[in-house]
């Protein structure tokens, strides 16, 4: 069964350092998105992706967040300069349309930041 | 700003009954509804979607609607301990592309 694959699935940094969390999602999907999920709180929306631009983005997803699809098959979500309260689950997510009804999330990558 | 509420939980039933999972929504131009299951410090899985007011039923999952109070539910039947999970309400965003989640219920099903 096809899935929606993440790397690395736990990544320690230090605060200020900047972090690069990859996805690779289903390969015949063309719409991409990025949740985070804060320990003991609910999974927040943080940017949907489609033909190389950002459909839509959240509050949470200000200028130190950016992603990018750089090659055929990657998604990836940068985040500048990491602070404590960046410490999450990140989940990526890969749809073939639009639709919210076929979306597949990948098992997380748990970032911590010390 | 879309909200979605959920009562947090615990809640408990024994295996075999009916589990009723609830949700309000603040946005009443809301037009979809999803269910997504999370087992601890796993991703959420798809369980069920609705788009229209009533019933709609998949195996032993049916989620409820009621657009006019605002108002979602999952009902589990011949709950089975492996339903023992955070079940998730989620609504579309106004543009469609994403997800806006409660913070979940948790049930725990004992044998």
């Amino acid at each position: 069964e096809p899935e929606v694959t993440q790397t690395p699935s736990h990544q320690v940094t230090q605060m200020g350092q900047e972090v690069i969390l990859r996805c690779v999602p289903i390969s015949n999907h063309l719409y991409f998105y990025w949740y985070r999920q804060i320990l003991g709180q609910k999974v927040e929306f943080l940017v949907s992706f489609y033909n190389n631009e950002i459909s839509e983005k959240s509050e949470i997803f200000d200028d130190q967040f950016s992603v990018e699809r750089p090659d055929g098959s990657n998604f990836t979500l940068k985040i500048r300069s990491t602070k404590l309260e960046d410490s999450a689950m990140y989940f990526c997510a890969s749809s073939p349309g639009p639709r919210n009804t076929e979306a597949f999330f990948g098992q997380g990558t748990r970032l911590t930041v010390v | 700003q879309k909200e979605v509420e959920q009562n947090s939980g615990p809640l408990s039933v024994p295996e075999g009954a009916i589990a009723s999972l609830n949700c309000t929504y603040s946005d009443r131009g809301s037009q979809s509804f999803f269910w997504y299951r999370q087992y601890s410090g796993k991703s959420p899985e798809l369980i069920m979607f609705i788009y229209s007011n009533g019933d709609k039923e998949d195996g032993r999952f049916t989620a409820q609607l009621n657009k006019a109070s605002q108002y979602v539910s999952l009902l589990i039947r011949d709950s089975q301990p492996s339903d023992s999970a955070t079940y998730l309400c989620a609504v579309e965003s106004q543009a469609g592309t994403a997800l806006i989640f409660g913070k979940g219920t948790t049930l725990s099903v004992s044998s």
